[in-house]
């Protein structure tokens, strides 16, 4: 199975900071990854697929980008309701889709 | 609006059994691929299986195979998720979700509890 490993697993930032979080493939995946948001005792909610393209509803502050090993997810200014713990998932090689182990965004 | 409304979870003894359910609503329910994701206390998450949209095709995790079964009524608009056989370390928040396999997960439920204790 493919493995994601993110980096890193916790950041502290400021509101307003620029955050970018990565993503790396054991092997090359394409496009073929999401990010998704999780905020406590919440189900996650996807933000990018296909590496790049932003979900509906989204602010723009989000983007990603990257193909076949390294992704990074970028918020180009945080908010408040920014914080929160951020999972990568490639789903190329299939089954199993795998997830990485998550980066959580905490208030400096 | 696009629902997923799980339902099912719930306190069960070691070998035990549950059948774990999700009413989907506000979009062609046959028409995707639907999945269960779990995650245990304070853990990341975790792929369980995927059914295709006709249901013919069903993909599990190497450590559920054999216990789970997903399953699906496009009538019904509905997924299920028989969980056999449970162990301690199958403890966690139940997700279903819309997509998966070669796509993303749009829409995720809000989840269901599983807790496996004595």
């Amino acid at each position: 199975a493919i493995q994601l490993t993110q980096s890193p697993s916790s950041l502290s930032a400021s509101v307003g900071d620029r955050v970018t979080i990565t993503c790396r493939a054991s092997q090359g995946i394409s496009s073929a990854l999401a990010w998704y948001q999780q905020k406590p005792g919440k189900a996650p909610k996807l933000l990018i697929y296909d590496a790049s393209s932003l979900e509906s509803g989204v602010p723009s502050r989000f983007s990603g980008s990257g193909s076949g090993t390294d992704f990074t997810l970028t918020i180009s200014s945080l908010q408040p309701e920014d914080f929160a713990t951020y999972y990568c998932q490639q789903f190329n090689n299939y089954p199993p889709p795998t997830f990485g182990q998550g980066t959580r965004l905490e208030i400096k | 609006e696009v629902q997923l409304l799980e339902s099912g979870g719930g306190l069960v003894q070691p070998g035990g059994s549950l059948r774990l359910s999700c009413a989907a609503s506000g979009f062609t329910f046959r028409s995707y691929a639907m999945s269960w994701v779990r995650q245990a206390p304070g853990k990341g998450l975790e792929w369980v299986s995927t059914i295709s949209d006709s249901g013919i095709s069903a993909y599990y995790a190497d450590s559920v195979k054999g216990r789970f079964t997903i399953s699906r009524d496009n009538s019904k608009n509905t997924l299920y998720l028989q969980v056999n056989s449970l162990r301690a370390e199958d403890t966690a928040v139940y997700y279903c979700a819309k997509g998966g396999g070669d796509t993303a997960m749009s829409v995720w439920g809000q989840g269901t509890l599983v807790t496996v204790s004595s």
